[in-house]
């Protein structure tokens, strides 16, 4: 069965540090990637998709990035954070020319 | 206009009561419509999938779908503590890579 790991778990983090959280999936080949961003109290915003290796596309302009530098990993990055990147970070996958998708255990980042 | 509107809560209900979540959209190329139950601090997890207009069950949960309306709901039976959390809706164009979310309803069931 398909497992999506993600790390760390909680960060805390000084504004103006870089960050560098990552996604794996186990389980499946090719599969399609996302970072999604849940704010308190507010739904997912999609920062990010990947459907294939070195293959991103931005939803949202900010000073975020994503890569994909193998198949089952996907990297979001930031090279200095901001007060308002704090959030819930989740990473997401499907495959097989489903429409669902499935989301990891997510990463608490708090910007100080 | 938010292109899917859910009313966020909070809904307090007691143990074995009935729970009716929905959600509106505007969007009539919608196709694919889903829900995810978020317990706190953890990812979403798939409850229910439907495509295009119909009831869908598994066990406790019911989902329907209205497309002439625009209108989706998750009804929970015989609710327990254990369904308390946050319930997301999404739906997504056959083909599209973005899912589109509702806000969240934030569900108490009382023992």
């Amino acid at each position: 069965s398909q497992t999506i790991h993600q790390w760390p778990a909680t960060l805390v983090q000084p504004v103006g540090s870089p960050l560098s959280l990552e996604c794996t999936v186990e389980g499946t080949s090719n599969p399609n990637l996302y970072w999604y961003r849940q704010a308190a109290g507010r739904g997912l915003q999609l920062l990010f998709y990947s459907v294939g290796i070195g293959q991103i596309s931005s939803e949202v302009p900010q000073n975020l990035s994503a890569s994909r530098p193998q198949d089952r990993q996907f990297i979001l990055s930031s090279k200095k954070l901001l007060l308002s990147d704090s959030g819930f970070y989740l990473c997401a996958w499907n495959g097989g020319g489903a429409e669902t998708q499935y989301f990891g255990p997510g990463t608490r980042l708090l910007v100080l | 206009q938010k292109e899917v509107e859910q009313d966020p809560g909070p809904l307090s209900v007691p143990e074995g009561a009935i729970v009716s979540l929905n959600c509106t959209y505007s969007n009539s190329a919608f196709q694919y419509f889903m829900w995810y139950r978020q317990y706190s601090r953890k990812g979403p997890e798939l409850l229910m999938y439907t495509y295009s207009s119909g009831n869908k069950e598994d066990g406790r949960f019911t989902a329907q779908v209205d497309k002439s309306s625009k209108y989706i709901s998750l009804f929970i039976r015989d609710s327990q503590p254990s369904d308390s959390a946050t319930y997301l809706c999404a739906m997504i164009i056959q083909g599209a890579q973005k899912l589109v979310f509702g806000q969240g309803t934030r569900l108490t069931i009382n023992p």
